[in-house]
């Protein structure tokens, strides 16, 4: 079974500066997604970004961006200039790449980093 | 609406109600999940539909009965709880369950406390 582990519990940084969230995950499948959610105080959960393994590019989304590293399987959240709003806890996750037909992947999530955006 | 939304936000039970939460998505979706989110835990898939149809039961408490009436719809139905059930339960959405790029969407949630 595929297990994902988010070792830092609680991060923070100073607004405008960058941070780093670390994600590790223990896999046998060559083929996969991983996934990073943001799950503010609000509670509902939003999806930050999606990188497929099979791409060596570096998925980004505006001022969200991934390290991927798939030997190593390490896929950590680089977050720029940190905002106030960007206080939440961090889920990353992994889910197999279907084989299609009556088979499907489920999502396995870490265990989360609380970030703390300080003004 | 937009989204996936689920009701209600809060919910205080005793051991010996009978209570429901309700989940809808507004995005065509054709797959929805329950998940519990208990404190210092990962999260926890406790079922999944497709197309109405029931493809998953992670080895859930019968005290916990799932309904999916129509693919926009999904109910957990509540009784004899215990106060470990008490945590935030989440619901979520996708596409098509079976194709590789599928991605989830999660409503707020449901705090459920129970006495």
């Amino acid at each position: 079974a595929q297990t994902v582990t988010q070792s830092q519990p609680e991060m923070s940084v100073q607004e405008a500066e960058t941070v780093t969230l670390s994600c590790t995950y223990d896999t046998s499948e060559s083929d996969y997604y991983l996934f990073w959610y943001k799950q503010p105080p609000s509670r509902q959960m939003i999806l930050v970004i999606r990188q497929e393994a099979y791409k060596q590019q570096n998925a980004t989304e505006n001022r969200f961006s991934v390290n991927f590293q798939k030997a190593a399987k390490s896929f950590s959240l680089k977050i720029s200039d940190s905002q106030l709003g960007d206080a939440a806890m961090y889920f990353c996750a992994y889910r197999s790449s279907n084989a299609g037909g009556t088979s499907y992947g489920k999502l396995t999530f870490g265990q989360g980093t609380i970030l703390t955006v300080h003004p | 609406e937009t989204g996936v939304t689920q009701t209600p936000r809060h919910l205080v039970m005793g051991m010996t109600n009978k209570k429901s939460l309700k989940c809808e998505q507004h995005l065509g979706h054709n797959a929805m999940y329950w998940y519990k989110q208990s404190a210092k835990k990962p999260l926890e898939l406790m079922f999944v539909y497709s197309l109405e149809e029931r493809v998953e039961n992670n080895s859930v408490p019968s005290r916990f009965s799932p309904e999916c009436p129509n693919s926009s719809h999904l109910f957990l139905h509540l009784h004899t709880l215990q106060p470990e059930d008490s945590a935030l339960y989440l619901c979520a959405s996708s596409q098509d369950l079976y194709r590789s790029t599928d991605t989830q969407y999660f409503g707020p949630g449901t705090r459920l406390t129970v006495l």
